[in-house]
């Protein structure tokens, strides 16, 4: 089984600044990777998927990269509404698997 | 595009249950359906999908054995169904729609269903 390490646990910035969140996998999961964000008492929203498409509506201060081991989640400029908990998943080995998470609070 | 989830269900141990998934604004069978857990103050758990369109069903081994995922096309409907409930299914599910060309990315959600096992 694929797993999915997330960091850091927790990311304190404010508003306007830049946020660099990885997920590192333990084998190779090609292009196969997506992010979700998950805001409290809401389901997930799909972010960025096959590890650097932006989603239909998502801003474009979101933008995923990598591939194989390692991926990063960039949020260029922070909004208020983008302090939330972030997620990886992937689908390049069976089965399809969650990182922990990385809850970004607001400084 | 919608996914409405049926309601919140509180059952004790040993108890069976059924929740279900309805699609609606778009072709049902022919999109992935995944079911996800999130048990209290946790994180998110992929736990199986089906393609309505001809029930081909896949589990993690994690959840094999302990679930049984279905649909119904003709209802635009998926279901999750335990036959013996544990208080460790306490849990939110969330039932989500595979985005287009990608069966493993889901890019609309349900509402989730909170499921309380409590003696």
């Amino acid at each position: 089984e694929t797993v999915l390490t997330q960091s850091p646990a927790t990311l304190s910035l404010s508003p306007g600044e830049r946020a660099t969140l990885s997920c590192r996998a333990s084998q190779s999961v090609s292009s196969d990777l997506a992010w979700y964000q998950q805001k409290p008492g809401q389901p997930p929203r799909l972010l960025i998927y096959d590890a650097s498409n932006r989603a239909s509506g998502i801003s474009a201060r979101f933008s995923g990269s990598g591939s194989g081991t390692d991926f990063t989640l960039t949020i260029s400029s922070l909004e208020p509404e983008d302090f939330a908990v972030y997620y990886c998943l992937q689908h390049g080995n069976w089965p399809p698997g969650f990182g922990q998470g990385t809850r970004l609070e607001i400084k | 595009v919608q996914l409405v989830q049926s309601g919140a269900e509180m059952k004790k141990p040993g108890e069976s249950v059924k929740i279900s998934c309805e699609g609606s604004g778009y072709n049902f069978a022919s999109f992935w359906i995944v079911w996800v857990r999130q048990m209290p103050g946790k994180g998110l758990e992929w736990m199986g999908t089906i393609y309505p369109g001809d029930s081909d069903t896949r589990y993690s081994p994690s959840f094999q054995g302990q679930v049984t995922i279905s649909a119904d096309k003709s209802l635009n409907t998926a279901y999750l169904q335990w036959s013996s409930l544990r208080a460790s299914d306490t849990a939110i599910y969330y039932c989500a729609k595979s985005v287009v060309g990608d069966s493993y990315s889901y890019n609309y959600w349900g509402q989730g269903t909170l499921v309380t096992v409590s003696s």
